[in-house]
């Protein structure tokens, strides 16, 4: 069974600074790898989608990576902003492919 | 383009009471979800349909049941509501493939007291 881990739980840092999600999953046998941002009482936002053939996907100020073999994927935020925080939650299909596994999500703080 | 469509936003129940909560996607998508958020948990499947008149158990089937009468629409019914399904729902569609995003609704917060 798919399991999707993301540490840190929670991360705060100052406004300007670069930083990075982690997100690890069990099996690596996935056809793709979805980022989502979540803003408190809201719903989810798909941020990135990266395909199983795919390293890599950017929209502007983040970046995606995604190994495989290792089970990893990785969000980095450049230049974070205060309007960067929210919660940022990973998700792959499981291993039939007809629904999404989530992780618990890794909440981000970004003080001015 | 609306995408999804979740409604109501907000409700609150008594506990043995029974509601409808309706899922709309103008997307064409195939698949439809309902998941459900909360604290500690994650985002746990409940149920999910791949075409209309079809639908099958995820996680957490217990105390629900859904209905995929359209393909637009996903209907997801508490008949006897209990204070264990307070929760935030949300309902996801996606197209058939590999090459595909899922795309959530704006969520229903229910409170069942």
């Amino acid at each position: 069974k798919q399991e999707v881990t993301q540490i840190p739980a929670a991360l705060s840092v100052p406004e300007g600074e670069n930083l990075v999600l982690n997100c690890s999953f069990t099996d690596s046998a996935i056809y793709n790898l979805q980022w989502f941002r979540q803003d408190p009482g809201k719903g989810l936002t798909s941020l990135l989608l990266i395909q199983s053939s795919q390293r890599e996907q950017t929209s502007g100020r983040l970046n995606a990576s995604l190994d495989k073999s290792s089970g990893r994927s990785t969000l980095y935020i450049a230049a974070s902003q205060p309007g960067d925080s929210a919660t940022y939650l990973c998700a792959l299909p499981d291993q039939a492919g007809t629904a999404l596994i989530f992780g618990k999500g890794t909440t981000l703080s970004v003080s001015s | 383009n609306a995408g999804v469509t979740q409604t109501p936003k907000f409700r609150v129940l008594k506990t043995g009471q029974s509601m409808t909560l309706l899922c709309a996607q103008d997307m064409n998508h195939e698949y439809m979800y309902w998941y459900r958020q909360d604290p500690g948990m994650g985002l746990r499947l409940i149920h999910y349909s791949v075409g209309e008149g079809t639908t099958a158990k995820g996680e957490v089937p217990d105390g629900y049941n859904v209905s995929r009468l359209k393909k637009q629409n996903f209907l997801l019914g508490l008949e006897s509501a209990a204070p264990s399904q307070t929760s935030v729902y949300f309902c996801a569609s996606r197209s058939t493939g590999t090459n595909y995003g899922y795309t959530f609704g704006s969520g229903t917060r229910l409170t069942v007291v």
